[in-house]
């Protein structure tokens, strides 16, 4: 089946340093969707795209379509400690077919050191 | 708030028991989800239904059950075949349509005694 390669895994960086992180498919996706989820959490909607280069910001987190539509990243500018957490992307490779066909990535562990 | 409530927070299972998850929505989505995540794992789909009456096998169905007799309500049993039912449980829902979104709830923790 289809996969997605999210990197980096983990992430360990100072507070107000900005973070990049991707996914990668051999596949198309019609639909990038960006969570974050905290412990014990479900994780939670940041940003959605639907269209090859669109470019979304949600206050300081930008996330970006790619043109090949094989891959999207997410970007945290000037973190602070409430941005530690799990980010996961997720593609849907077909419109109109269901939440059932999205495919999640592993995530990214983020963590802020003081 | 409108949202996705999934209930209990923390379930705990006596071997041979079978156990139901709680999950309702009020965003008026036809289509839910059960999802299991297991640590530093992504995301399973478990069971989906697209309308009222009517439900899908996911990925890892075997030793799960569903019902989906009203649009707002579409609780998972863990039943005693399931053998490994420690793990996260996550419930969602989705608009359909071309610009589709998937929202999910709070989780529940089923651990095994």
């Amino acid at each position: 089946g289809q996969q997605l390669n999210q990197s980096p895994q983990s992430m360990f960086i100072q507070e107000g340093e900005d973070v990049s992180m991707n996914c990668t498919s051999s596949s198309i996706f019609n639909t990038w969707l960006w969570y974050k989820q905290e412990p014990g959490e479900g994780p939670v909607l940041l940003i959605a795209l639907y269209k090859a280069g669109e470019l979304t910001s949600n206050g300081r987190l930008t996330a970006q379509f790619g043109i090949t539509r094989k891959d999207s990243f997410l970007n945290i500018s000037a973190s602070i400690p409430s941005d530690v957490g799990i980010y996961f992307c997720a593609g849907q490779p077909n419109s109109h077919q269901g939440a059932q066909k999205l495919v999640f990535g592993q995530g990214t562990r983020l963590t802020i050191n003081p | 708030d409108g949202g996705i409530t999934q209930s209990p927070k923390y379930l705990f299972r006596k071997e041979g028991q079978n156990v139901t998850l709680s999950c309702e929505q009020n965003l008026n989505h036809d289509a839910m989800y059960w999802y299991r995540q297991d640590p530093g794992q992504g995301l399973r789909l478990i069971y989906y239904s697209q309308i009222v009456n009517d439900f899908q096998k996911g990925d890892i169905a075997e030793g799960y059950s569903v019902s989906r007799e009203k649009k707002e309500s579409f609780p998972l049993t863990v039943t005693s075949a399931q053998k490994n039912p420690t793990a996260f449980y996550l419930c969602a829902s989705s608009s359909t349509g071309r610009r589709e979104k998937l929202f999910f709830g709070s989780g529940t923790q089923l651990s095994v005694l």
